[in-house]
């Protein structure tokens, strides 16, 4: 069955650390989609990133870098030099190819709080 | 700027009223969906439709209903509210059905919901 794993329920650092949020998924499905969202506390999630099973580059845009390893199946979501404006929640989901429902997979989400 | 409005971010209602939530859309999107947002669950969708007229469900359906007579337009409505529907409601909306759980997910800033 799928599944998506925040197992960080909440995370506190101090700005201008480094913070890595974790991600662990499973699916039986060879093709599928990874995706993060952020959720601020203004309450509208925003689309981060898609990652395709097929594509095992990790990306980095700006302070924000994803490590995608189908090895260990995580797709974890680094913030470099964080800030306060990064605090939210972050959610982890994933989708495969072969649901007919079309439906995302949901993780619990992670409360990133940077404190200034 | 794409825009997915909901029409109230808090209601306060009483246990056995009827609730509608209404969500507009403004990028022609084919597909809306409606979502709950625990703490601890992440994101579970309630419904999801793809055109006008129609519509699917997703993983907590029960107590629910959904109207789509527009396509900028999908109203989630409860019969009869209970305690339990207390909650984070979330509209979001996709460009094509084909891409549903593929593509990026435009949300609302949400409805919080209590019911008393």
């Amino acid at each position: 069955a799928q599944k998506v794993t925040q197992a960080q329920t909440e995370i506190s650092v101090v700005e201008k650390e480094d913070v890595t949020l974790d991600c662990v998924y499973e699916t039986r499905d060879t093709t599928y989609y990874l995706f993060w969202y952020k959720q601020p506390p203004s309450g509208e999630l925003v689309f981060l990133i898609r990652r395709n099973s097929f594509d095992e580059q990790n990306e980095i845009s700006g302070r924000y870098s994803w490590n995608f390893q189908k090895s260990t199946s995580s797709f974890n979501f680094t913030i470099t030099a964080s800030q306060v404006v990064d605090s939210a929640v972050y959610f982890c989901a994933l989708s495969e190819a072969g649901d007919s429902n079309y439906q995302l997979i949901w993780g619990a989400g992670t409360k990133l709080i940077i404190k200034p | 700027d794409v825009k997915v409005t909901q029409s109230s971010r808090y209601l306060v209602k009483r246990t056995g009223e009827k609730v509608f939530l209404e969500c507009v859309q403004d990028m022609d999107h084919e597909n809306m969906f409606w979502y709950r947002q625990d703490p601890g669950l992440g994101l579970r969708l309630i419904y999801f439709s793809y055109d006008v007229k129609m519509k699917e469900k997703g993983d907590i359906p029960e107590g629910y209903s959904v109207s789509r007579e527009k396509k900028e337009r999908f109203s989630l409505i409860l019969e009869s509210a209970s305690t339990n529907q207390t909650s984070m409601y979330l509209c979001a909306s996709s460009t094509h059905r084909q891409t549903a759980n593929t593509g990026e997910l435009f949300f609302g800033e949400g409805s919080r919901l209590t019911v008393l």
